[in-house]
């Protein structure tokens, strides 16, 4: 089955302690994302892979490091979370971007993530 | 970073009602997207469109990619309550620096 996965799906954590939040898709993707949902913000891009070994900034990138060794992983780590980094984190994957039908983003089942 | 101006935020509609909502930018965008994302799940693609003016429809959902290239709509026919969500347009920037931008999402509550 076609999919995207994330792990953990739900995490508690402190102030300070690193954590890394796996993704893993089985598409043959190369282009990767990440995502964090804050209420009435939408969706905001913490950092993005168009493939392996290239990675870029997304809109919200602080506080977070990413990186694209294979082609299916692209886990997003951090390195000294804080309480503002409370959110949920999603995981997407397409084919590429910019080429018409092969962008369509596919979602992981997202990550809660609460620092306390 | 850029936004789309979606609208409306949040609706409460009775089961059976059309549904309508909009997202419009002042860019120009190649690519349209329509997502649903349902309460605890990721956002699912519903609808995706790629040349001004066009219109495609999934199921009771219907899209139309603006002839301006600057917005796009949603519409849902014949409501039901699983059409509860919240509904995300996206649009794919022109010019070489590809983005996806994404709209704040419209909240739909379907009362049966």
């Amino acid at each position: 089955e076609a999919q995207v996965t994330q792990n953990p799906r739900y995490l508690i954590t402190v102030t300070g302690k690193k954590l890394t939040v796996t993704c893993s898709q089985n598409m043959n993707h190369e282009y990767m994302s990440w995502y964090r949902q804050d209420p009435g913000l939408g969706l905001r891009q913490i950092y993005y892979s168009m493939n392996v070994e290239v990675t870029d900034k997304g809109d919200v990138p602080e506080g977070y490091k990413v990186s694209r060794k294979e082609k299916r992983n692209f886990p997003l780590i951090l390195e000294s979370p804080s309480p503002n980094q409370t959110s949920l984190y999603f995981c997407a994957s397409s084919l590429s971007l910019g080429l018409a039908g092969s962008d369509t983003q596919y979602f992981g089942p997202g990550t809660r993530l609460t620092v306390l | 970073g850029q936004q789309l101006n979606q609208s409306p935020q949040s609706m409460f509609i009775q089961e059976g009602e059309d549904v309508s909502m909009n997202c419009t930018s002042s860019s120009i965008f190649n690519t349209w997207l329509w997502y649903k994302q349902d309460p605890g799940e990721g956002p699912v693609l519903l609808i995706a469109l790629y040349k001004a003016g066009e219109l495609t429809s999934n199921g009771r959902l219907t899209a139309q990619f603006g002839i301006t290239r600057k917005d796009s709509f949603l519409n849902i026919s014949a409501s039901i309550p699983s059409d509860v969500g919240i509904y995300f347009c996206a649009g794919l920037n022109a010019g070489n620096n590809r983005k996806l931008i994404w709209g704040l999402g419209t909240s739909l509550a379907v009362n049966p």
